[in-house]
């Protein structure tokens, strides 16, 4: 596989289930990155991980909860979400820290929606 | 703080006509770069264009050329020959090289007309 794969693609859960959200990235880049995409919202950065170190953490509510366990996957746990938690994640990779000059290559989203 | 604006919710093109997609930035770092991305209706967000703060030449990648004027911070995308397949919602973004932060503006929503 090439890019940056999500899985699932889709996923429904209720308030108080614990999922997590997979991302996987084969282009040999060093930062990976969440991000939310609500209706009517600018993307919001919610984590930066580099070298699997994380670097930024846009003051994210604590029931979102980061792993990196190498610079190829990256997951998000969930845990007692909120309706207004509904929204599409994106991961996003990229091959220096912000993706400086190449910008980042994204996945295709994870569409939340939190009943 | 870096902001993006983008002032174009919804834009209309007639295919194979040429089209701006207008974005203004503030920031106060002399270093940073400036993208355009394109995202579907499946949701993936495609990587256009890259123009760093210290480039001289306005930078162009196929059918996509980035007009970037420095003086009046503006950085807008220009789409020549418009395909159907063009039909997609475009961000601009900026990212902060010195404190490694990226901003995205709101988006514009390109529908190119048959």
């Amino acid at each position: 596989e090439t890019g940056v794969t999500q899985t699932p693609r889709h996923l429904v859960m209720g308030m108080t289930n614990k999922k997590s959200l997979k991302c996987e990235q084969h282009l040999g880049h060093n930062a990976m990155y969440w991000y939310k995409q609500s209706a009517k919202k600018p993307l919001e950065l919610m984590f930066v991980y580099n070298f699997k170190e994380q670097t930024e953490n846009n003051s994210v509510p604590s029931r979102f909860s980061p792993e990196c366990p190498n610079s190829s996957h990256l997951f998000l746990h969930l845990h007692t979400l909120q309706p207004e938690d509904s929204a599409l994640y994106l991961c996003a990779s990229s091959q220096e820290p912000q993706g400086a000059s190449y910008g980042y290559t994204f996945g295709s989203g994870t569409r939340l929606t939190v009943v | 703080a870096q902001k993006i604006t983008q002032t174009q919710p919804g834009m209309f093109v007639q295919e194979k006509e040429a089209v701006t997609l207008d974005c203004t930035y503030d920031t106060s770092d002399p270093s940073y770069g400036l993208f355009w991305y394109k995202q579907p209706s499946s949701g993936e967000m495609i990587f256009l264009i890259y123009q760093g703060s210290y480039d001289q030449q306005n930078a162009t990648e196929g059918r996509y050329s980035l007009n970037f004027q420095k003086a009046r911070k503006s950085a807008n995308l220009v789409i020549s020959a418009s395909q159907l397949g063009d039909s997609a919602m475009y961000f601009c973004a900026m990212s902060d090289t010195n404190a490694g932060k990226s901003t995205f503006g709101d988006g514009t929503t390109l529908t190119v007309k048959p």
